[in-house]
């Protein structure tokens, strides 16, 4: 399986302000992707980040709100912008795809809980 | 996004008891649906998951029965224990490894 970090693993920021979050993998997969979680709310895709090409957004999340980056087959970041209260949620990283393994199963990462004041 | 529908929301159940959680989806093209549980504070974890071409996979105290023709199914969690309880979330994507919608999670509580 694969052990994936984030960080931080919380933050309270003030609104108008930017935080990145980092999101390490112990192997190179091919598939990363970030999820936000509202408070006591299910998990909902931002973007899916593949190393070498732009990332893809869902409907409702757009590049200049939710930069990623992905520079290597085992690192990402998310960077939340312009943060306002509404942005108070878990954001959290997966990945999934064949990797050295050969497995293909989707694991994510403990999460990183956002405070917007 | 394609829905994902999860019922109940919430689910109390004894010790030793069978909590069973249901999903149906839309999209006709997905083929991969995983469970997962999250505990407070965690990333969801996956549980098991499960292929159209199978009906029924089991592993350990969980099983997943899964009817393609309703576009179904449902996770069991056999001899049910307090430490299950947890919030469950169904997913479904197009193929394992790809991104995953999600249905809107099952809140379980399982009395001692």
């Amino acid at each position: 399986s694969a052990v994936i970090s984030q960080k931080p693993s919380r933050d309270i920021c003030q609104r108008g302000t930017s935080l990145t979050i980092q999101c390490q993998v112990d192997s190179q997969v091919t598939m990363m992707f970030w999820y936000r979680q509202q408070p006591g709310q299910s998990l909902t895709l931002i973007a899916t980040a593949n190393q070498g090409s732009e990332a893809t957004y869902e409907s409702g999340f757009v590049i200049d709100k939710f930069p990623i980056s992905r520079p290597n087959l085992t690192f990402s970041t998310l960077t939340v912008s312009n943060m306002s209260p509404e942005d108070s949620s878990i954001y959290l990283c997966s990945v999934g795809g064949l990797w050295l393994a050969g497995t293909d199963t989707q694991y994510f990462g403990p999460g990183t809980r956002l405070t917007v004041l | 996004q394609q829905q994902v529908k999860q019922s109940p929301q919430s689910l109390i159940v004894q010790k030793g008891g069978i909590p069973i959680i249901n999903c149906a989806y839309e999209n006709t093209a997905f083929d991969y649906f995983p469970w997962y549980q999250q505990f407070p504070g965690k990333g969801p974890a996956l549980l098991i998951a499960i292929r159209p071409d199978v009906s029924e996979k089991k592993e350990g105290r969980f099983t997943i029965s899964f009817n393609k023709s309703a576009k179904q199914f449902s996770l069991h969690i056999m001899d049910s224990q307090p430490g299950d309880s947890a919030t469950y979330f169904c997913a479904a994507s197009r193929q394992a490894g790809t991104a995953l919608i999600f249905g809107k999670g099952t809140t379980l509580s399982v009395s001692s």
